[in-house]
């Protein structure tokens, strides 16, 4: 039962570099997201998906990029790392049953910016 | 954004008690979700609620899905060490662009034996 799976896992970024967050989710949902989370703080939306091609800002989508190749993956980019973005960073995605929606997250991916 | 409130930020409470908390909002919700988050662990759904008025069960856990759709409770009955943690509500508006998820500040559970 993988589910969402998130790499890394952990990182250390220097100012100014780049990386990308892994995502992936084997349960055929079409929407993915992407969420931060500071300490002490609820969950804020980055950027999400609907599906394959299409991608939409959130809450809080400056400093980061994502695209949608296919319907398991959502790599999310940070270009230039800001200390800023020190973060937890989940990956999530739904479907939409009969009853409603229903939203399942990945296991974070712990990223510090020095 | 829209906000809402989580209450209360921390409990502090006896081996065996029952736990309330709950959520408010401004604005009206299509589903209201309850999540559980370990240390180091994303957030782990508990209880989903799809319908004004829904009152669902998980096990110890009961969830409400307020009547007037901006409201949300969650109880926890005869707590145990192991339900510590912090508890986050969240609710979803499903519009045709995508699900818009907004979660509460969350709720730190402490069970004292």
């Amino acid at each position: 039962n993988a589910g969402v799976t998130q790499t890394p896992k952990f990182r250390i970024l220097k100012i100014g570099q780049s990386m990308t967050l892994q995502c992936a989710q084997d349960m055929n949902h079409n929407y993915m997201y992407w969420y931060r989370q500071d300490p002490g703080m609820g969950l804020k939306l980055i950027y999400y998906s609907v599906g394959a091609g299409i991608t939409d800002k959130g809450e809080v989508p400056n400093g980061y990029n994502v695209s949608r190749s296919t319907t398991e993956d959502f790599p999310l980019r940070l270009e230039l790392a800001a200390p800023s973005q020190t973060s937890v960073y989940f990956c999530a995605s739904s479907y939409k049953s009969s009853s409603g929606n229903t939203i399942y997250f990945g296991e974070g991916s712990w990223l510090t910016v020095v | 954004g829209q906000q809402l409130n989580q209450s209360p930020q921390s409990m502090f409470i006896q081996e065996g008690e029952d736990v309330s908390m709950n959520c408010t909002s401004s604005s009206i919700f299509n589903t209201w979700l309850w999540y559980k988050q370990d240390p180091g662990e994303g957030p782990v759904l508990l209880i989903a609620l799809y319908k004004a008025g829904e009152l669902t069960s998980n096990g110890r856990l009961t969830a409400q899905f307020g009547i007037t759709r901006k409201d949300s409770f969650l109880n926890i009955s005869a707590s145990i060490p192991s339900d510590v943690g912090i508890y986050f509500c969240a609710g979803l508006i499903a519009t045709g662009g995508g699900n818009k998820l907004t979660f509460g500040t969350g709720t730190q559970l402490k069970v004292e034996l």
